[in-house]
């Protein structure tokens, strides 16, 4: 069964440094997301992409967020100066054309 | 923008019982409802949806219902295992355009004792 990956599965970082989050999304998916979850809370929105272009963000997306579909396979989240509040799970997911999303095993990134 | 309502946070059943979470949404231009199931340390995993043209939908022991006119949706777990225990999460989404967007509540930790 496709499946979305991620990697890394841990990143640590000092404040102030850039991170960049990789995903494949499921491969016949044009619909690409990224979400986080703070420890113990909900999973929270952060950005769509859709046809080379984010079509949605939420308040999280700041401009210290940006993301890329670099290939035709990879999906990218880079984080330019990390916070310490930036520290969380975040979720790589992709969609067909009706909606259904399915989710990636996520990446733990904690700011030191 | 939606947002969606969660209840119970928690919820502990024995073995065999049924379980059922319940959920609200704000938004009546949403019609799609997905139910994730997360297990510690795992992304979400999609367990059942549901679209505002259905009232009910079933899979072997989980089923999930949807009042549009009321704006709730409920989960429905017969037959509970221990393996059911994780946290389950709803969810809303406006399904069409450019933009499938999730928006999730809360959560509810289920717990399936032996």
């Amino acid at each position: 069964e496709p499946e979305v990956t991620q990697t890394p599965s841990h990143q640590v970082t000092q404040m102030g440094q850039e991170v960049i989050l990789r995903c494949v999304p499921i491969s016949n998916h044009l619909y690409f997301y990224w979400y986080r979850q703070i420890l113990g809370q909900k999973v929270e929105f952060l950005v769509s992409f859709y046809n080379n272009e984010i079509s949605e963000k939420s308040e999280i997306f700041d401009d210290q967020f940006s993301v890329e579909r670099p290939d035709g396979s990879n999906f990218t989240l880079k984080i330019r100066s990390t916070k310490l509040e930036d520290s969380a799970m975040y979720f790589c997911a992709s969609s067909d054309n009706v909606g259904t999303q399915y989710f990636g095993p996520g990446t733990r990134l904690t700011v030191l | 923008g939606e947002n969606v309502e969660q209840h119970p946070s928690t919820l502990s059943v024995q073995e065999g019982d049924s379980a059922v979470i319940k959920c609200t949404y704000s938004d009546s231009a949403s019609n799609y409802f997905p139910w994730y199931k997360q297990e510690l340390g795992k992304g979400p995993q999609l367990i059942i949806d549901i679209r505002s043209n259905v009232g009910e939908k079933k899979d072997q022991r989980i089923a999930v219902t949807l009042n549009k006119t009321a704006k709730h949706f409920s989960l429905h777990i017969t037959e509970t295992q221990p393996e059911d225990s994780a946290v389950y999460f709803c969810a809303a989404s406006i399904s069409g355009g450019s933009n499938y967007k999730l928006t999730f509540g809360k959560g509810t930790l289920l717990t399936v004792n032996p």
